[in-house]
């Protein structure tokens, strides 16, 4: 069965420290993977994704995600994080081809210490 | 940008009635899709519509839930007869090859 597990439900950081949101995957096929941030009030905004290639992919906002198939992980990454960035965070995954199911996780809250 | 709209931004009605959330996706997509936020939960998948038929349901989407894209720009999510549990943030997407949210619909169900 497809599910994603974000281990982490809330995680509070400060402005200006790095930042790391774990994802882990089970997919029986290749996957699609995805992470998309919701604002209070807000609808799903695409940060990042990977099909295929490098493992390394870079998204909106400086932020970055790194593909693990070992791991069936794809935690996402900012350096230094703003106080805008304070939000729900959604790692999703879907088919390659065609009309894409996506499985999300159950989110990760994220808050920003001054 | 083009960007996926939806109307109304909130819906408040009283169980038992019909409520129709309407969705116009990008103009150049082939796939469209429902999901809903139940307030604190994730988002989970209704349905996925493509070539004017349903692709794939969730168990959610019951005989109780309809999808039609009348007119070519539209994209519509019928509910018949709306319960207390169908109160939730109700999401259109579409894609080629990446999906697309639109800003949502809360439902309230009194």
């Amino acid at each position: 069965a497809q599910s994603v597990t974000q281990p982490d439900i809330h995680i509070t950081v400060s402005e200006g420290a790095s930042l790391e949101l774990r994802c882990n995957y089970s997919y029986g096929a290749t996957p699609y993977l995805f992470w998309y941030v919701q604002s209070p009030g807000q609808g799903l905004q695409l940060l990042l994704k990977y099909f295929s290639g490098d493992t390394l992919v870079q998204g909106i906002k400086g932020f970055e995600a790194e593909f693990k198939r070992s791991q069936s992980s794809f935690n996402l990454r900012k350096p230094s994080v703003h106080w805008s960035d304070a939000a729900e965070y959604f790692c999703a995954v879907g088919a390659i081809q065609g009309a894409q199911k996506l499985v999300f996780g159950q989110g990760t809250r994220l808050t920003i210490n001054p | 940008e083009p960007e996926v709209t939806q109307t109304p931004s909130h819906q408040v009605t009283q169980m038992g009635q019909e409520v129709i959330l309407r969705c116009v996706p990008i103009s150049n997509h082939l796939y469209f899709y429902w999901y809903r936020q139940i307030l604190g939960q994730k988002v989970e998948f209704l349905v996925s519509f493509y070539n004017n038929e349903i692709s794939e349901k969730s168990e959610i989407f019951d005989d109780q839930f309809s999808v039609e894209r009348p007119d070519g720009s539209n994209f519509t999510l019928k509910i018949r007869s709306t319960k207390l549990e169908d109160s939730a943030m109700y999401f259109c997407a579409s894609s080629l090859d990446t999906q697309y949210f639109g800003p949502g619909t809360r439902l309230t169900v009194l």
